[in-house]
């Protein structure tokens, strides 16, 4: 079975600390993309980044680095210096290869930045 | 256009009554996908379009449920006879083609609440 596990359901930091989000997958594919989406209260999701299963090299983009281990199944984000607009929902989500391209999310993890 | 378009943006029904909801994908994007957002949960795939065929129809909860594409662009998510539960955040994502690795962009959602 497929399965995406955010178990952390709310963070709370205030500005300017570091936080992670964890993100822990299941899959019996040897190929699969992994994403992360970022939802602000407006409500529309935004694409983040996108590494498939291949690749784990890891990648820092501004203030976002992410954190991909096929050992532990894990695709970790971490943003730092966080910020007041960083306030959001954050989605994990496992696409496969097989199976209709079917995309499957984590319950996700919201995040309140404090000022 | 410049992005993924829903309309409408909010829907409020009775219970019983069908309901349609409109997604308009980016121009050339040839897959489209269909979730379902309900309050405080992660997104539920519902349905998947390549093209005008449906080749994952997996993620349909009920025989209510029901969405067609045509000439491979606009899609409609029809619920007949909706129910209390129906009620959820309906959002529409297209990409460019078929491949899983493929970014979703997704549109702002429906809210939909049934009385």
């Amino acid at each position: 079975a497929q399965k995406v596990t955010q178990a952390q359901t709310e963070i709370s930091v205030v500005e300017k600390e570091d936080v992670t989000l964890d993100c822990v997958y299941e899959t019996r594919d040897t190929t699969y993309y992994l994403f992360w989406y970022k939802q602000p209260p407006s409500g529309e999701l935004v694409f983040l980044i996108r590494r498939n299963s291949f690749d784990e090299q890891n990648e820092i983009s501004g203030r976002y680095s992410w954190n991909f281990q096929k050992s532990t199944s894990s695709f970790n984000f971490t943003i730092t210096a966080s910020q007041v607009v960083d306030s959001a929902v954050y989605f994990c989500a496992l696409t496969l290869n097989t199976g209709g391209f079917k995309t499957i999310f984590g319950a996700g993890t919201r995040l309140f930045v404090k000022a | 256009g410049a992005g993924v378009s829903q309309s409408p943006s909010n829907k409020v029904t009775e219970k019983g009554k069908d309901v349609e909801l409109r997604c308009d994908p980016i121009s050339g994007h040839t897959a489209l996908y269909w979730y379902r957002q309900s309050l405080g949960q992660g997104l539920e795939f519902l349905i998947y379009f390549q093209g005008n065929s449906a080749p994952d129809k997996s993620g349909l909860p009920s025989d209510r449920f029901s969405a067609e594409r045509t000439g491979g662009s606009v899609s409609t998510l029809t619920i007949q006879r909706t129910q209390q539960e129906d009620s959820a955040v309906y959002l529409c994502a297209s990409s460019l083609n078929r491949s899983p690795g493929e970014t979703q962009y997704f549109g702002p959602g429906t809210r939909l609440l049934v009385l």
